[in-house]
């Protein structure tokens, strides 16, 4: 079993409208969340974190976090075709040190 | 902040020789740093985590005689493929971080391709 899902997508979205991403992860005792932008050919850069349930809001960027139910997702306000990458969702565990990402989830935003 | 610096960005080597690559962080300090492999369309791949003045912990299959590993100060590690293969042509990440609960920052990647 997988300890990090997404959706490998792509989701496609028309250009102005929200990109909604969507990752479950099966360690209830994870601490901390992070949402990864990887363009193709390049390394991934970070975009959100969040470490308690609830938003958080960082520009056109909200990630959403509900520990009860094990999942945490973006939402891209505004899409632009620039945010057409790969989203990588990366969950650690409380105490260590190792990420787990997901396969990440493929956006493709339509001018 | 939070700057991770890779080099070299791309290498060409011959079958055979041995390839560096070298992992700084730029402005903090790097407790743990891992090495990532990924090839064209897939998902990163965890090679190894290296912590200062440690042995590194590599992940099940991955050949540590075959990927050396050094974290030799708080801001740089670096791998070394030894005796490299076509096959072990990548795009290989290295990523650190500051602390437990701090996100990994990623360096630019090295892509190696072996001849």
């Amino acid at each position: 079993q997988k300890e990090v899902e997404q959706n490998s997508g792509p989701l496609s979205v028309p250009e102005g409208a929200i990109a909604s991403l969507n990752c479950t992860y099966s360690d209830r005792g994870s601490q901390s969340f992070f949402w990864y932008r990887q363009y193709s050919g390049k390394s991934p850069e970070l975009i959100m974190f969040i470490y308690s349930n609830g938003d958080k809001e960082d520009g056109r960027f909200t990630a959403q976090l509900n520990k009860a139910s094990q999942y945490v997702s973006l939402l891209i306000r505004d899409s632009q075709p620039s945010d057409s990458a790969t989203y990588l969702c990366a969950v650690k565990p409380g105490g260590y040190q190792k990420v787990t990402f997901g396969t990440g989830t493929k956006l493709q935003v339509i001018p | 902040g939070a700057v991770v610096s890779q080099h070299p960005s791309r290498v060409i080597c011959k079958s055979g020789t041995s390839v560096k690559i070298e992992c700084r962080s730029l402005d903090f300090q790097a407790t743990t740093m891992f090495w990532y492999r990924q090839f064209p369309k897939k998902s990163l791949m965890l090679m190894a985590t290296s912590n200062e003045g440690s042995k590194a912990t590599y992940e099940q299959g991955v050949e540590k005689d075959k990927f050396l590993i050094n974290h030799a100060s708080l801001t740089l590690s670096t791998l070394t493929v030894t005796s490299a293969h076509p096959e072990d042509s990548s795009f290989y990440i290295c990523s650190a971080t500051d602390g437990t609960n701090s996100p990994l920052h990623f360096g630019n990647g090295t892509r190696l391709t072996v001849t």
